[in-house]
């Protein structure tokens, strides 16, 4: 077994700021992802690396960044927050690209 | 435009009552569908899954069933029990080809003692 954890679980930020979420896995997986859960809006990909130095465009990637610093931690940068996207951002990672995803607990971004 | 598409959003059930969540797709290149299970404050996890090859698929209390020439799934929870009471996401992708999934908006379910 393993885990994903992901810090902070809460993040609070000023308009325009710019904020990190990390993430970190222990499964030893190749390829992680973080999506963004809106309320009744369902996941929705943002950025996803298959390998260590890989990075992939999800659905939503404009305003955010990512890096892949290592093959455990997948961090995402949010580059101006915006009260709009108050959300909770969840990082998950699987063994390869098809194979069954494992998520952590989320962070909750609140933008004031 | 939204792929995969949950119905209804909410969901309430006595306890033993049998649940149904409902899930439609579009794209029909689509070959694999997970249903994730998601309690507050945490992330979701796998519940159970199925491939287009497959028209029902059971484990325990939870049962997808396929329908491939009308592009909709479902879920069904016998004998509901409180603890079932969470939010469920119906998914899809191409299996094996390490394309994205696509998930549904999710379905509350609250069972009720």
């Amino acid at each position: 077994g393993g885990i994903i954890t992901q810090t902070p679980k809460f993040l609070i930020g000023q308009e325009g700021q710019k904020l990190t979420l990390k993430c970190q896995q222990n499964f030893n997986h190749d390829t992680m992802y973080w999506y963004r859960q809106d309320s009744g809006k369902g996941l929705r990909l943002i950025y996803y690396s298959i390998t260590e130095n890989d990075l992939q465009k999800g659905d939503l990637s404009e305003g955010y960044d990512a890096s892949r610093e290592k093959k455990s931690s997948f961090s995402l940068t949010v580059t101006s927050a915006q009260k709009n996207e108050m959300a909770v951002f969840l990082c998950a990672s699987s063994r390869g690209g098809a194979d069954e995803q494992y998520f952590g607990p989320g962070t909750r971004l609140t933008v004031l | 435009q939204q792929q995969v598409r949950q119905s209804p959003q909410s969901l309430t059930v006595w306890e033993g009552e049998t649940a149904i969540l409902n899930c439609s797709y579009e794209d029909s290149t689509f070959n694999y569908f997970p249903w994730y299970q998601q309690f507050p404050g945490e992330g979701p996890a796998l519940l159970i899954s199925i491939s287009s090859v497959s028209d029902k698929k059971e484990d325990g209390r939870f049962t997808i069933f396929f329908n491939k020439r009308e592009k909709k799934l479902s879920l069904h929870i016998t004998d509901s029990q409180p603890g079932d009471s969470a939010t469920y996401f119906c998914a899809a992708r191409q299996q094996g080809t390490g394309s994205k999934l696509s998930f549904g908006k999710g379905a509350k379910l609250t069972v009720s003692p």
